[in-house]
C-alpha cells in the first residue's frame, strides 16, 4: 500500500518562509493533499493538488509536485505564530477515496 | 447545524469495558473513515464505509466494530477496552464526487 513520510519537526522564525516536505511511495497517486491540525481541534483541508499538476498557488501557500521523485511540498510565506500547528500530507491513490496520511509535521513559528 | 460531530469530545473508561464513540453527518456524505492519532504514528485508519451497510476494515481494526446502518451515522464500538486504545479518535466524511475529506473534532479517550 501507500507509504507517506514527512519530518516530524520544523522550527521558524516569524516572518520567514517554513517548507513542509513529503514523500509517498505510490506512483499512480492520484490527489494530494495538505491538512492543517490546531492544538485540540479536527484537521482542516488547507490546499490540495491533483496529480497532472506540478504547482499551485494560494495566497501564502505554495504546493510544488515533483511526480518523478514522488515529492510533495507545502511552502508558507511570511509565516506567522498562527501558523504554528501539525501539517499532514495525505494522499489518494488510484481508484481509492481512502486518503493515507503521513505522520504530521509539528510547525513551531517563534517570534 | 451542518457538519460532522463526534461525541463524546473526551471519555474515560476502565479495561474491559464496551465504549461507543459517536459520529453523525448532515451532508449524506457516502464516504466515512475512522482513524486514530498518536504520537509518532500520525493517522491510522481503522475502518471506513462506503456507504449504508457497507463497512470494511483498514490499517489496524483489531479491537474495534462498526456499523452503518444510516448514511449519516457512523458509530465505533472498542468491545473490550484495551490501554493500548488509549487515543486521539477521529471521524471524517466524504462526498463521492467532492475531494476533501472533512473531519470531526475528535474524541480522546483514555482507558485507564
Amino acid at each position: 500500500g501507500e507509504d507517506v513520510e514527512q519530518s516530524l519537526f520544523l522550527s521558524v522564525r516569524e516572518g520567514d518562509s517554513s517548507v513542509i516536505n513529503c514523500t509517498y511511495t505510490d506512483s499512480s497517486s492520484t490527489y494530494l493533499y495538505w491538512y492543517k491540525q490546531e492544538p485540540g481541534a479536527g484537521l482542516q483541508l488547507l490546499t490540495y493538488i491533483f496529480s497532472n499538476m506540478d504547482m499551485k498557488q494560494d495566497q501564502r501557500l505554495t504546493v510544488l509536485l515533483n511526480k518523478k521523485d514522488k515529492h510533495l511540498s507545502l511552502r508558507i510565506a511570511d509565516t506567522q505564530t498562527g501558523d504554528s500547528a501539525i501539517y499532514f500530507c495525505a494522499v489518494t491513490s488510484g481508484g481509492s477515496y481512502i486518503p493515507t496520511f503521513g505522520r504530521g509535521t509539528s510547525l513551531i513559528v517563534h517570534p | 447545524d451542518a457538519g460532522i460531530t463526534q461525541s463524546p469530545r473526551y471519555k474515560i473508561t476502565e479495561t474491559g469495558r464496551q465504549v461507543t464513540l459517536m459520529c453523525h453527518q448532515t451532508w449524506s456524505h457516502s464516504y466515512m473513515f475512522w482513524y486514530r492519532q498518536d504520537l509518532g504514528h500520525g493517522l491510522r485508519l481503522i475502518y471506513y464505509s462506503a456507504a449504508a451497510d457497507i463497512t470494511d476494515k483498514g490499517e489496524v481494526p483489531d479491537g474495534y466494530v462498526v456499523s452503518r446502518s444510516k448514511t449519516e451515522n457512523f458509530p465505533l464500538t472498542l468491545e473490550s477496552a484495551t490501554r493500548s486504545q488509549t487515543s486521539v479518535y477521529f471521524c471524517a466524511s466524504r462526498d463521492r464526487d467532492n475531494t476533501e475529506a472533512f473531519f470531526g473534532q475528535g474524541t480522546r479517550l483514555t482507558v485507564v
